[in-house]
């Protein structure tokens, strides 16, 4: 079974400085691993993916993840925080060997960037 | 392209009807789609994953009675909560598999549910 843990409900950066969310995932197979954000009352919008090649992976609006294998993690990061960013992001991952098959969320990390 | 859309974007009924809301990719054909819910401030749980052309997977502890799931076409899902009740208000999201070639899946805008 896949799981995916934020340790972080809330974190809070200033505008300007970098910022980290944290993920860290289990999946019995390949992972597939995934960043969403979510604004008030939208769905969720697709930021990037890690399926193979590069561990370090660029996205939309600047951020980036970083997968590493041995410590399950895949730190989702943005060199310079906007106010913009403030949003709900989630981790996903699913078991890329096992074909068409649901995302497993994380409980999300609320991002606020204080101008 | 890869646009998944949802309708309506929010609804208030009274509690005992029943309430219909559709998922549509609108640029993709979609063999299967997935269906979640979302409590404030909490994360996505997935209800049930719909296949076109049979019948809906449905998590354990989501009544599938309750929610009903059609896929009839490659291109729309409808999930149907039957007898709403209060305890049913939440925000309701789909997502579509994406095309060939594509791993992300796409996610509807969500529909807002509130029961009276």
């Amino acid at each position: 079974a896949q799981s995916v843990a934020q340790p972080e409900d809330q974190v809070n950066v200033a505008e300007g400085n970098p910022l980290t969310v944290k993920c860290t995932y289990s999946v019995s197979g390949n992972p597939y691993l995934f960043w969403y954000v979510q604004y008030p009352n939208r769905g969720l919008q697709f930021l990037l993916k890690y399926i193979t090649g590069d561990n370090l992976v660029k996205g939309s609006y600047g951020f980036e993840a970083e997968f590493n294998k041995s410590q399950t993690s895949f730190h989702l990061k943005k060199p310079s925080a906007l106010v913009s960013d403030s949003a709900l992001y989630f981790c996903a991952v699913r078991d890329g060997n096992s074909g068409n098959t649901p995302l497993v969320f994380g409980k999300g990390t609320r991002l606020s960037v204080i101008a | 392209g890869a646009v998944v859309s949802q309708h309506p974007s929010w609804v208030i009924c009274k509690s005992g009807t029943s309430v219909k809301i559709e998922c549509r990719s609108l640029d993709f054909q979609a063999t299967t789609m997935f269906w979640y819910r979302q409590f404030p401030k909490q994360s996505l749980m997935l209800m049930a994953t719909s296949n076109e052309g049979s019948k809906a997977t449905y998590e354990q502890g989501v009544e599938k009675d309750k929610f009903l799931i059609n896929h009839a076409s490659l291109t729309l899902s409808t999930l149907t909560v039957t007898s709403a009740h209060p305890e049913d208000s939440s925000f309701y999201i789909c997502s579509a598999t994406p095309p060939r070639g594509r791993d992300e899946q796409f996610f509807g805008p969500g529909t807002r549910l509130t029961v009276l």
